[in-house]
């Protein structure tokens, strides 16, 4: 079974700063995606960024780029100079059965202005 | 564009009552649809996921069961509902033509059992 491991519950980030949020998961799979996903205080969760296990480069999406490491199971989301509306719990998310993800537990994000 | 939409939105029902929560999605056809649980301050836990109509696999035993008489309608039921039910639930979908098994959320329901 997989799982996903989220070692940090809790975050802050002064504004303008950059912060990197762990993530770590446990797969025999070679071909999976990894996700992480954004659930402001609103509640309605979206896609911050994905990336596929066969590509080598990091993904990246404007302020958002992601570190990781296949080897060491690892995929950190670094979130460059932080905005008051990047307050949010973030999910790191494994897939490898279209659909069928499975979550961490989520760190919460506050950016302090 | 695609949109998912769940109700109600909030919800607060005595234990042994019965439920259901509606999830409508727009803008796509033949999705893969999943309800997930999320307990205060933890993850997704998956519940209930289906590929087409009436089809349904559930994820975990438990008290809950889930229908979708229609394409774009998926229905989260209990007969009789506990404490332990208690929670945010989330509604999402997922095109077959997307390999990433990208998911795609409602704005979720929040059950509160007293």
């Amino acid at each position: 079974a997989q799982t996903v491991t989220q070692s940090q519950p809790e975050m802050s980030v002064q504004e303008a700063e950059t912060v990197t949020l762990s993530c770590t998961y446990d797969t025999s799979e070679n071909n999976y995606y990894l996700f992480w996903y954004k659930q402001p205080p609103s509640r309605q969760m979206i896609l911050v960024i994905r990336q596929e296990a066969y590509k080598q480069q990091n993904a990246t999406e404007n302020r958002f780029s992601v570190n990781f490491q296949k080897a060491a199971k690892s995929f950190s989301l670094k979130i460059s100079d932080s905005q008051l509306g990047d307050t949010a719990m973030y999910f790191c998310a494994f897939n490898t059965n279209a659909g069928k993800s499975t979550f961490g537990d989520g760190t919460t994000l506050t950016v302090k202005p | 564009s695609q949109t998912i939409h769940q109700w109600p939105a909030t919800l607060v029902q005595p234990v042994g009552s019965p439920l259901s929560l509606e999830c409508t999605v727009e803008g796509t056809s033949n999705p893969n649809l999943y309800w997930y649980r999320q307990a205060a301050g933890r993850g997704l836990q998956l519940l209930f996921y289906s590929v087409g109509i009436g089809q349904i696999s559930s994820e975990v035993p438990q008290n809950l069961s889930a229908s979708r008489p229609q394409d774009r309608q998926f229905i989260l039921s209990s007969k009789k509902l506990l404490l332990s039910d208690s929670g945010f639930y989330l509604c999402a979908q997922c095109q077959k033509n997307m390999n990433t098994g990208e998911l795609f959320f409602g704005e979720g329901s929040r059950l509160t059992v007293l």
